[in-house]
């Protein structure tokens, strides 16, 4: 069962625009929120984070914003470029078993048009 | 600092054979995770091993199981291949590995494309 959730497959932004990259989550458990950066033939890097006593985060042109009535975060590129354009995968600490585990979405693939 | 390296880059298998995959941890890591990616799952939580134990244990069949050795370097196996073995194997390493409440993070490799036919 996904309990992190990127609903957008996909996401074309025009270069020097916003770009929103949206997640949402299901357990109230999970307590600290991350976005890795992933271009093709390369692992994840990690991008930002946020602790669940924030509710936002901000790193030069990379803002995360937590909302966790709604269970919900999202990552503000502003503004995109072009070296931007990879899959955002969201991801979560959460409880497993005896210890804890990443959890990952699906992940956004983003575009930025020059 | 030498990144995480995962040996071999491709590999292709047929059905019903194994296979074995390699990771090399940044030096001083002691946590290294295992992931499977596959298109419609995303990325998935295999395994973690820390300190040559098994830590933690995703919700994968018993064909999958892996180890690491003293230097941290870890492999894992996958018996009995199946045509939905199919995927991208990332492994990650960290000092100490995912902790409630803050952020040890994790440095992933490359990954391994694993073909079945």
């Amino acid at each position: 069962d996904q309990q992190v959730k990127q609903n957008s497959p996909s996401l074309s932004v025009q270069e020097g625009r916003i770009s929103i990259l949206n997640c949402d989550y299901t357990n109230s458990m999970f307590d600290y929120f991350l976005w890795y950066k992933k271009y093709p033939a390369e692992g994840p890097t990690f991008l930002i984070s946020i602790s669940s006593i924030k509710d936002k985060n901000e790193d030069g042109r990379f803002t995360v914003f937590l909302n966790k009535s709604a269970k919900h975060l999202s990552l503000h590129i502003v503004p995109s470029q072009p070296g931007d354009s990879a899959v955002y995968f969201c991801a979560a600490i959460a409880p497993l078993n005896s210890g804890y585990a990443l959890n990952f979405g699906k992940g956004t693939s983003l575009l930025v048009t020059p | 600092k030498a990144g995480v390296t995962q040996t071999p880059r491709y590999l292709i298998k047929t059905r019903g054979q194994q296979v074995t995959l390699s990771c090399s941890p940044i030096s001083g890591h002691r946590s290294v995770s295992w992931y499977q990616q596959t298109p419609g799952q995303g990325l998935q939580f295999l395994f973690e091993y820390f300190s040559e134990t098994q830590r933690n244990k995703g919700n994968f069949p018993g064909r999958f199981s892996g180890r690491q050795f003293s230097n941290s370097r870890s492999e894992m196996n996958v018996s009995t291949l199946e045509l939905g073995d199919s995927a991208l194997y990332l492994c990650a390493s960290s000092f100490t590995g995912p902790s409630l409440g803050s952020y040890n993070e994790q440095f992933f490799g490359p990954g391994t494309r694993l073909t079945v036919l």
